[in-house]
């Protein structure tokens, strides 16, 4: 089952935060989140493993709700370069393959 | 370390035509995944090797399609008698045997289909 990223789209004018969420109906061992720009491969960011830690690096956050089966990344004080799609892969315990979801695109302006 | 390659970067085939892609992983991990990207979506798993073995085959993937690692280093995915619905960007990503571990993704090869 394919997990659910919302929102699809958000467009921010740089320094303005933004949070994008990843919600599967069954249970998660893992989420990986990866951005990637037009054209070029996805880049991976940050994991997160079930019990609910938080992770983050620079201004980009994120955090595992084990409760709700949900993800949320935080992306602080927006840079021009975030701008690109995010997605979530999500791996289910003993499933060693990621199911990502469709895809948050984030547009930056100056 | 030079990352995750993939060749072709773009492969143009007539309908019918059968087409080989190659992906050569991090030399230091031992698994390798195939995933299929279309416009506007993330990436669609297709099949992941560890070492030479092949664990795991999505249901959705066609017979037309076949993949093989066979020293456990590169590998190759070929499409038989492509048609035009498998027009793509074909990823490749690889990662370590660690529980869980952080999959890294070539350029792709981007598969058009006329």
């Amino acid at each position: 089952q394919q997990p659910v990223q919302s929102p699809q789209a958000v467009i921010l004018r740089e320094g303005e935060d933004a949070v994008i969420n990843c919600s599967s109906s069954k249970a998660l061992y893992s989420v990986h989140w990866y951005r990637q720009k037009h054209g070029e491969a996805p880049v991976f960011l940050m994991i997160l493993l079930k019990g609910g830690e938080q992770k983050g690096h620079d201004k980009i956050s994120a955090s595992f709700n084990e409760k709700k089966q949900q993800s949320s990344l935080y992306l602080t004080a927006s840079q021009l370069s975030y701008s690109g799609t995010y997605f979530c892969g999500t791996e289910w315990e003993g499933a060693q393959k990621l199911v990502f979801g469709q895809g948050t695109r984030l547009t930056i302006n100056p | 370390d030079t990352g995750v390659s993939q060749n072709p970067r773009h492969k143009i085939t007539k309908r019918g035509q059968n087409v080989t892609f190659r992906c050569d992983p991090i030399s230091e991990h031992n698994r390798l995944y195939w995933y299929r990207q279309t416009l506007g979506q993330g990436p669609e798993f297709l099949t992941y090797f560890q070492n030479e073995a092949q664990l795991e085959k999505s249901r959705l993937l066609s017979d037309r399609f076949s993949a093989e690692r066979p020293k456990g280093s590169f590998s190759t995915l070929e499409i038989q008698r492509t048609e035009q619905g498998d027009s793509a960007m074909y990823l490749c990503a690889s990662s370590t045997e660690r529980e869980v571990s952080e999959q890294y993704f070539g350029p792709g090869t981007r598969l058009t289909v006329t």
